[in-house]
């Protein structure tokens, strides 16, 4: 069975600062995605970042970045020049495969102070 | 449509009554996912359907649960004899195949008094 660890309950961060929220797993799998979502309280759920297992460079999206270790099965997400909007919770998820549940990670909220 | 949407966005209901909650997903998409979110808390999986697969029931808490999904679109979630403890949000999510992003609706946040 695939699972998703996410050890951080709670993470925050000052305005203008960088941030990583951790996350780990677990699958049998070689070659999978994995995906950073953000939920902030209006509760709609948003992609953030996916990371293709067979791709070694690192996703990036704007200041959003991946540190992801296939072997160490880690995959951190990096927010650089924290803004107030990017306070939310963040989940780490591994996708399915063979009819498996998208599993997600307990999440992280993360507060921004101005 | 656009997105994935849910429906009703808040149902308030008496303890003891069903409730059902309407997800339709984005037109062409095979997976379609519900979970359940507790004040603050993590998504609990509930059920995942794919294409014209037995749907996934593993997540389901208790047989007061059911899903379906009609003709591979519109899911319903149906609640039996509601309990306080049944109160949360409840996501619905869909995606073109399993191993692709998954789309988010909004929600229904369910209270039950």
């Amino acid at each position: 069975a695939q699972t998703v660890t996410q050890s951080q309950p709670e993470m925050s961060v000052q305005e203008a600062e960088t941030v990583t929220l951790s996350c780990t797993y677990d699958t049998s799998e070689s070659d999978y995605y994995l995906f950073w979502y953000k939920q902030p309280p209006s509760r709609q759920m948003i992609l953030v970042i996916r990371q293709e297992a067979y791709k070694q460079q690192n996703a990036t999206e704007n200041r959003f970045s991946v540190n992801f270790q296939k072997a160490a099965k880690s995959f951190s997400l990096k927010i650089s020049d924290s803004q107030l909007g990017d306070a939310a919770m963040y989940f780490c998820t591994l996708p399915p495969r063979d009819n498996n549940d998208m599993r997600f990670g307990a999440g992280t909220r993360l507060t921004v102070k101005p | 449509g656009a997105g994935v949407s849910q429906s009703p966005s808040n149902k308030v209901t008496e303890k003891g009554k069903d409730v059902e909650l309407r997800c339709d997903p984005i037109s062409g998409h095979t997976a379609l996912y519900w979970y359940r979110q507790s004040l603050g808390q993590g998504l609990e999986f509930l059920i995942y359907f794919q294409g014209n697969s037995a749907p996934d029931k593993s997540g389901l808490p208790s047989d007061r649960f059911s899903a379906e999904r009609t003709g591979g679109s519109v899911s319903t979630l149906t609640i039996q004899r509601t309990q306080q403890e049944d109160s949360a949000v409840y996501l619905c999510a869909s995606s073109p195949w399993g191993q692709t992003e998954a789309f988010f609706g909004q929600g229904t946040r369910l209270t039950v008094v």
